[in-house]
């Protein structure tokens, strides 16, 4: 089955830097890699997502990129801001199913 | 659209009680979703995949006597926690594919129910 790796498992920025979250996968048949916010109790949200046939895509501050070759791909995160502070998922998804990553914690200081 | 609703939000029950969690996709039909457990600063863990019309899909070590989900309508699956005991406690939750407005494979999710067994 798929196994999705993801680094750090916490992560400390001061306001207004950027944040990089890492995931890699073992199943080269996944094809549609989302990342998720999730605030304590609260469902996870989607923030943005990434196809197989794409090597990177934008939203505002927020931008994901996919190495399908290496089996790897990033969450970017600029200009952060206290209010992205948040446990974000990584997932790999093949016909529908997602593994998702063991979740990394950001914290933005004010 | 593509709302997901969960009901209850939270439940708590004595050992060796049943509970039903429902997951319903309001505004799209959902062929499938997906039941996921998660545990205190965890990642979401997949339990089983629910199909309408036929049955679900459990993962390795999740016992499929003890979670019994059904998905008997394209808008309604229901998770029924068996003679749950203090270690079933934790974080439930649904998620629905929509594959009306999309084909995409992006999963909704529902708000969770908390489950807490005494």
């Amino acid at each position: 089955g798929e196994n999705v790796e993801q680094h750090p498992s916490t992560l400390s920025v001061q306001e207004g830097d950027s944040a990089v979250i890492k995931c890699t996968y073992s199943d080269s048949a996944s094809n549609y890699f989302p990342w998720y916010k999730q605030e304590l109790g609260k469902r996870p949200q989607l923030i943005i997502d990434i196809r197989s046939n794409v090597g990177e895509k934008k939203d505002q501050r927020i931008a994901v990129t996919l190495n399908k070759t290496a089996k790897h791909f990033s969450l970017h995160i600029t200009e952060t801001q206290p209010e992205d502070s948040a446990v974000y998922f990584c997932a790999a998804t093949n016909a529908g199913k997602s593994t998702f990553g063991d979740g990394t914690t950001l914290t933005v200081k004010p | 659209g593509a709302v997901v609703s969960q009901h209850p939000s939270w439940v708590i029950c004595k050992s060796g009680t049943s509970v039903k969690i429902e997951c319903r996709s309001l505004d799209f039909q959902a062929t499938t979703m997906f039941w996921y457990r998660q545990f205190p600063k965890q990642s979401l863990m997949l339990m089983a995949t629910s199909n309408e019309g036929s049955k679900a899909t459990y993962e390795q070590g999740v016992e499929k006597d003890k979670f019994l989900i059904n998905h008997a309508s394209l808008t309604l699956s229901t998770l029924t926690v068996t003679s749950a005991h203090p270690e079933d406690s934790s974080f439930y939750i649904c998620s629905a594919l929509n594959r009306e407005r999309e084909s995409t494979d992006t999963q909704y999710f529902g708000p969770g129910t908390r489950l807490t067994v005494l």
